[in-house]
């Protein structure tokens, strides 16, 4: 079955430090993966995606994401963190297979250390 | 562009009783709609398929006359919390994909800012 998986609940990091957070998928296919970002009592908003071709997408905001096929991955990472990076991160699988159903991860909360 | 409105924002309702929530797709037509619960601290749960002109299709454990979809026209979804009770409480959002034809499936989808249902 697809899942996406996102294992870190709750990562810190100080304002101007570098981060990552972790998104590893189970798909049999290659698959559409996006990162969405949630404010506390907010929708989502999409940060980037990727469907094919080059295999680092630049989103919004500063963010990129890396496709790694070989580790199942897509991790996201931005330079330096601002506070206003403060919020909930979802990395989500698209399905083809299934139209747009989306498939999201349990989410990782970031909070920024001023 | 592609922005979707979801009303309400928030809504405080008794047990017992029904609770619509819309969302509009604003500057796109949607022939797709869906419809996601979320608890506190957890992940978006996925309940069901809202498909304009026919019948919704809902994920396996969510109750289609309990939560009743109704996609009217192809910028408006409806979701119906039928005899609410405080477990229905939760926040729901939907999202909509802007319907550019067959190669459609690739465009990303565009999330409502959700509703917050508390039952009393």
């Amino acid at each position: 079955a697809q899942s996406v998986t996102q294992p870190d609940i709750h990562i810190t990091v100080s304002e101007g430090a570098s981060l990552e957070l972790r998104c590893n998928y189970s798909y049999g296919a290659t698959p559409y993966l996006f990162w969405y970002v949630q404010s506390p009592g907010q929708g989502l908003q999409l940060l980037l995606k990727y469907f094919s071709g080059d295999t680092l997408v630049q989103g919004i905001k500063g963010f990129e994401a890396e496709f790694k096929r070989s580790q199942s991955s897509f991790n996201l990472r931005k330079p330096s963190v601002h506070w206003s990076d403060a919020a909930e991160y979802f990395c989500a699988v698209g399905l083809y297979s299934s139209a747009s159903k989306i498939i999201f991860g349990s989410g990782t909360r970031l909070s920024i250390r001023p | 562009g592609a922005v979707v409105s979801q009303h309400p924002s928030w809504v405080i309702c008794k047990s017992g009783t029904s609770v619509k929530i819309e969302c509009r797709s604003l500057d796109f037509q949607a022939t797709t709609m869906f419809w996601y619960r979320q608890f506190p601290k957890q992940s978006l749960m996925l309940m069901a398929t809202s498909n304009e002109g026919s019948k919704a299709t809902y994920e396996q454990g969510v109750e289609k006359d309990k939560f009743l979809i109704n996609h009217a026209s192809l910028t408006l979804s409806t979701l119906t919390v039928t005899s609410a009770h405080p477990e229905d409480s939760s926040f729901y959002i939907c999202s909509a994909r802007p319907h550019t034809g067959p190669s459609s499936y690739n465009s990303p989808l565009h999330f409502g800012n959700g509703t917050r249902l508390t039952v009393t």
